[in-house]
């Protein structure tokens, strides 16, 4: 059983567009959800992260909008550059702790120049 | 500060051989992952210690597959005998209790059983 669904699975922007990935999960005991994010060849690293108290978080020209009631959570980058196309990785842990964690199946974000 | 190191970067090797994944997380953490990465199955975590000793190893994918870490410093994951399924990505990632809960990763070890 996925507990978390990501989507979409790629994606294509022009640049200085917005990009948009939408997670969404299934359990609610889930208490914190970051963002990685893997360039080719490298190991993902953290992007951004919240906890379910908080509705939005910012962090530069990246946004994660939560949504408790509906389950979901979503990474917005505005102002999207060539050097932002990378994979993105959402997961969800209990209780902080990476090792109750789920990782979402990835999107791969294209930046066109 | 030094990040996680892998080694090896690449791996090839051939079906029925033993292989053997090394991994020295960053100094100070006490809790090690050791994730697989595949196109089909996405990340999976395989196994994760706190202070040297395995809390979890419901992700490892059968017996062939066993993960050590004699000190805090090293730990191995090793496949014996390997099979062409099991060509994927391990990383190995590192964290400290208390903290944020990032995870570090490793740039991890392509491995290529033919």
């Amino acid at each position: 059983q996925q507990q978390v669904k990501q989507s979409p699975q790629s994606l294509i922007v022009q640049k200085g567009g917005i990009s948009i990935i939408n997670c969404a999960y299934e359990n609610t005991a889930f208490d914190y959800f970051p963002w990685y994010q893997q360039f080719p060849g490298k190991g993902p690293a953290l992007l951004i992260a919240i906890r379910p108290d908080v509705s939005e978080k910012k962090e530069g020209r990246f946004t994660i909008s939560f949504n408790k009631s509906a389950k979901q959570f979503s990474l917005h980058i505005m102002d999207s550059q060539p050097g932002d196309s990378a994979t993105y990785f959402c997961a969800a842990y209990f209780n902080t702790n990476a090792g109750k964690s789920t990782f979402g199946d990835g999107t791969t974000l294209t930046v066109k120049p | 500060d030094a990040g996680v190191i892998q080694s090896p970067r690449h791996e090839v090797t051939e079906m029925g051989q033993e292989v053997t994944l090394r991994c020295k997380p960053i100094s100070g953490h006490d809790y090690l992952f050791w994730y697989r990465q595949t196109m089909m199955r996405g990340l999976e975590l395989l196994i994760y210690f706190n202070n040297n000793v395995p809390i979890d190893d419901s992700g490892m994918p059968e017996d062939r597959f066993s993960a050590k870490m004699p000190n805090a410093s090293f730990s191995t994951l090793k496949i014996q005998p390997s099979e062409p399924r099991d060509s994927a990505v391990y990383f190995c990632a590192s964290t400290l209790r208390g903290s944020t809960g990032e995870l570090f990763f490793g740039e991890g070890s392509r491995l290529t059983v033919l």
